[in-house]
């Protein structure tokens, strides 16, 4: 399957700091990527959608001035937690799909603690 | 009604016994469906994918697709313990968003 790269893995920050999160897609092209959150023992939520050059498309309740999502090549797309807050702490993982195929490829995930 | 249901386990099955896990959706527009395993801190995996309606097989996972009754499974024989894991089904409406369900939690026991 298709490689995406997520890094860091893991962060820890103070509280009113923000973090920035990168994914990358390494042997394929990615004109969409999709920010997902998941809090211990429940299922993937999708944050927003992010489009290479132009605006990213948020799922209702996400804030998008608190994650801010720039996709400025086919093969990187990166989210700012601006401002984080303990409420923030959470396992973030990016994914892009291949082609019209429908599959998703996730990267590892970022795990955010925020004290 | 959630868009994608799983029942969220524990599935609990002896080594070498054939898991059955289990997905509805509420869409009939569904075109794609997907079958994830995540281990526990780590990132999802996807392990099967079907299209059309009948079985899929790969290895030992066979993914069933009943578009009739919007039901869609996954079949793991000869589990392992290392089959331990949350699977996550995944439902794809002909756009780029996957709707996943809640997962469900396997167990396979020596």
């Amino acid at each position: 399957g298709a490689v995406v790269s997520q890094h860091p893995s893991r962060v820890i920050c103070k509280s009113g700091t923000s973090v920035k999160i990168e994914c990358r897609s390494l042997d394929f092209q990615a004109t969409t990527m999709f920010w997902y959150r998941q809090f211990p023992k429940q299922s993937l939520m999708l944050m927003a959608t992010s489009n290479e050059g132009s605006k990213a498309t948020y799922e209702q309740g996400v804030e998008k001035d608190k994650f801010l999502i720039n996709h400025a090549s086919l093969t990187l797309s990166t989210l700012t937690v601006t401002s984080a807050h303990p409420e923030d702490s959470s396992f973030y993982i990016c994914s892009a799909g291949q082609g019209n195929t429908g599959k998703l490829f996730f990267g590892s995930g970022t795990q955010l603690s925020v004290l | 009604q959630k868009e994608v249901e799983q029942n969220s386990g524990p599935l609990s099955v002896p080594e070498g016994a054939i898991a059955s896990l289990n997905c509805t959706y509420s869409d009939r527009g569904s075109q794609s469906f997907f079958w994830y395993r995540q281990y526990s801190g780590k990132s999802p995996e996807l392990i099967m994918f079907i299209y059309s309606n009948g079985d899929k097989e790969d290895g030992r996972f066979t993914a069933q697709l009943n578009k009739a009754s919007q039901y869609v499974s996954l079949l793991i024989r000869d589990s392992q313990p290392s089959d331990s894991a949350t699977y996550l089904c995944a439902v794809n409406r002909n756009t780029d968003k996957l709707i996943f369900g809640t997962g469900t939690r396997l167990q396979v026991f020596p």
